[in-house]
């Protein structure tokens, strides 16, 4: 079974405190890697995706990372309303009829404050 | 409306009582999956549609639980008998094409068997 691990499960960070969260997969052949973020009692919500190792994308103080067998999530300076679960998903090459399938990690809870 | 919808949000059965639960993609988009969200847990794959092919039901947990697409929209997730252990959040999520890049999610419903 493939497997998205994410780290740590929880951090805390001080306002203006960079930090970084990791999400290392085990898929054979990696179609996207994504990032979403969730809110408490929302469905996650789309950040980026991510396709091939040396890729980065940016959005605001955000900026995910990729080499091949992990994923790095960059937050720089955050806010308090960077807090949220930030979850990491791979889509796989080699699944047949389940080429959509998203296979996702547990989370790191992130607390920002002030 | 723009987003995918859930119905209802909240639901608290009794154990072995049946339950539906529907989701409204957004027009147009031709994957819609189902994942659930138990605490602690990642997402886990239920079931996935794509256009007018056989859906993949290999996440379904057991022959308690199904689902349906009508006319490419709308689907209903059903369970039958609940029991304790089918409490989660149920979300589901749709895409134009089944790449994740697309993935749009519902807030989900939040499935309580007492």
């Amino acid at each position: 079974e493939d497997q998205v691990t994410q780290s740590p499960e929880a951090l805390r960070l001080q306002e203006g405190e960079s930090s970084s969260l990791n999400c290392s997969y085990t898929v054979s052949g990696l179609r996207g890697l994504f990032w979403y973020r969730q809110d408490p009692g929302k469905g996650p919500e789309f950040l980026f995706t991510l396709y091939s190792a040396g890729e980065e994308k940016e959005k605001e103080r955000l900026k995910a990372t990729l080499t091949k067998k992990e994923s790095f999530l960059h937050i720089t300076a955050p806010k308090p309303e960077d807090s949220a679960t930030y979850l990491c998903a791979v889509q796989a090459t080699d699944r047949g009829s389940t080429l959509g399938r998203l296979y996702f990690g547990r989370g790191t809870q992130l607390t920002v404050w002030p | 409306g723009a987003g995918v919808s859930q119905s209802p949000s909240n639901k608290v059965t009794e154990k072995g009582k049946d339950v539906e639960l529907r989701c409204d993609p957004i027009s147009g988009h031709t994957a819609l999956y189902w994942y659930r969200q138990s605490l602690g847990q990642g997402l886990e794959f239920l079931i996935y549609f794509q256009g007018n092919s056989a859906p993949d039901k290999s996440g379904l947990p057991s022959d308690r639980f199904s689902a349906e697409r009508t006319g490419g929209s709308v689907s209903t997730l059903t369970i039958q008998r609940t029991q304790q252990e089918d409490s989660a959040v149920y979300l589901c999520a749709s895409s134009p094409d089944g790449v994740g890049y697309g993935y749009t999610f519902g807030s989900g419903t939040r499935l309580t068997v007492v």
